[in-house]
């Protein structure tokens, strides 16, 4: 199956830094979403992008499906940013919409 | 409209024992997909229902299975407990339609402790 890797696994940062986490896949997609899991575990979809670039207030994402990568961008970080970014795909091929790989996630602190 | 709803949040059960969770996902999705969270090996997928067919399935033990009903509500289920089994049980929707987008929604999860 599909292989997603994030990095890095662990990112500290001050208030007000900006910051750019990578997810690389290693087959085509037709779904690629960013989630923020919040700390009661629940996860919160960021951006639906299996291609092209998104931006939503101070969150934005690129994803550059022939090379297998995304990248999601936080500017001016907050503390209520802190919290656990996951990166999930879906093979192209097959008929299943709901079979997400995640990868590892990475761990986002933003100090104050 | 309200989102993916799941039950319990948050239980503890017994080694030997089995579990029943439930999932209604938001009105009008048909998919309804389940994933297991834990420390050591991340989210992992279990299974997935569409129209009440299991469309897909994760590589999970056959204690670990699931249903789903004509109104596209969810259940899961596991028996034979074990303590491996604490973990986060999360459960997604889409609308799985092919002007979706195949957004997939998560609801809060369920918390199992067996002890």
């Amino acid at each position: 199956g599909i292989q997603v890797e994030q990095s890095p696994p662990d990112l500290i940062l001050q208030e007000g830094a900006n910051s750019t986490l990578r997810c690389n896949f290693s087959d085509s997609v037709n779904n690629l979403q960013w989630f923020h899991q919040n700390p009661w575990g629940q996860l919160i979809n960021l951006f639906y992008i299996p291609s092209g670039t998104k931006q939503n207030g101070r969150l934005s994402a690129t994803t550059v499906a022939t090379e297998r990568y995304s990248l999601l961008y936080i500017s001016s970080s907050q503390t209520t940013d802190s919290g656990v970014y996951f990166c999930a795909a879906r093979n192209a091929g097959g008929t299943s919409y709901g079979k997400l790989t995640f990868g590892q996630g990475t761990i986002l602190t933003v100090h104050p | 409209k309200a989102g993916v709803t799941q039950t319990p949040r948050y239980l503890i059960k017994t080694r030997g024992q089995q579990v029943t969770l439930s999932c209604s996902p938001i009105s009008g999705h048909r998919s309804v997909s389940w994933y297991q969270q834990t420390p050591g090996q991340g989210l992992q997928f279990l299974f997935e229902y569409f129209s009440e067919t299991q469309r897909n399935k994760g590589n999970f033990p056959g204690r670990f299975s699931g249903r789903q009903f004509s109104n596209s509500r969810s259940e899961m289920n596991v028996s034979t407990l074990e303590l491996g089994d604490s973990a986060l049980y999360l459960c997604a929707s889409s609308l799985a339609g092919i002007m979706s987008g195949n957004t997939i929604y998560f609801g809060e999860g369920s918390w199992l402790t067996v002890v």
